[in-house]
């Protein structure tokens, strides 16, 4: 069974300063790794979408990597502000079918 | 487009009321999902339909737990009885086909309270 583990759960930053996150899953037969960020009291919202083929994705100030022999994805967000602050969950699709399986997300707060 | 839309935003019900959550899907997406988002569990998938078909209900706690999809543009989740522990948010998800590189879409969600 695929689990999918995001550490740390919380991490505060000042603004500017460049944000890290990280995702490993278990059973590296995937598909595709989507990472989502979630305000609060919203949905979740599609950020990136990396397939098993690729090893990275790049939107704007967001950058997302891919090994999948290692079971990691990393999340880069360059010169963070206020308004990056939010949940970021990553998820992964497995060989099996179409279902996503989430991690239990990172909460980024970004102090001005 | 406007996206995923669920209905109620907020549901508070009675332990052993009946509870029907509604779900729009974007036009012209083939795949629909529904997901339960707790604090103890996270984000857990209950049932996922392709072309109005349920094909994975595994995640479905109990027979209380129900969906339908009657067509392309609705769905419906619902708890008959319902209790407290199934207080949670409910989200409906779309994407526009069943392979595997689609991304997700996500509605606002449906904060259930059940006392």
């Amino acid at each position: 069974k695929q689990e999918v583990t995001q550490i740390p759960a919380a991490l505060s930053v000042p603004e500017g300063e460049n944000l890290v996150l990280n995702c490993s899953f278990t059973d590296s037969a995937i598909y595709n790794l989507q990472w989502f960020r979630q305000d609060p009291g919203k949905g979740l919202t599609s950020l990136l979408l990396i397939q098993s083929s690729q090893r990275e994705q790049t939107s704007g100030r967001l950058n997302a990597s891919l090994d999948k022999s290692s079971g990691r994805s990393t999340l880069y967000i360059a010169a963070s502000q206020p308004g990056d602050s939010a949940t970021y969950l990553c998820a992964v699709v497995g060989a099996a079918g179409n279902k996503l399986t989430f991690g239990g997300g990172t909460r980024v707060l970004v102090k001005p | 487009d406007a996206g995923v839309i669920q209905s109620p935003r907020h549901e508070v019900t009675e332990m052993g009321q009946e509870v029907t959550l509604r779900c729009k899907p974007i036009s012209g997406h083939n795949s629909l999902f529904w997901y339960r988002q707790t604090m103890m569990r996270g984000l857990e998938l209950l049932i996922y339909f392709n072309n109005n078909v349920p094909i994975d209900d595994s995640g479905m706690p109990e027979d209380r737990f129900s969906a339908k999809m009657p067509n392309a543009s609705f769905s419906t989740l619902k708890i008959q009885p319902s209790e407290p522990r199934d207080s949670a948010v409910y989200f409906c998800a779309s994407s526009r086909d069943s392979t595997s590189g689609s991304p997700l879409h996500f509605g606002n969600g449906t904060r259930l309270t059940v006392t």
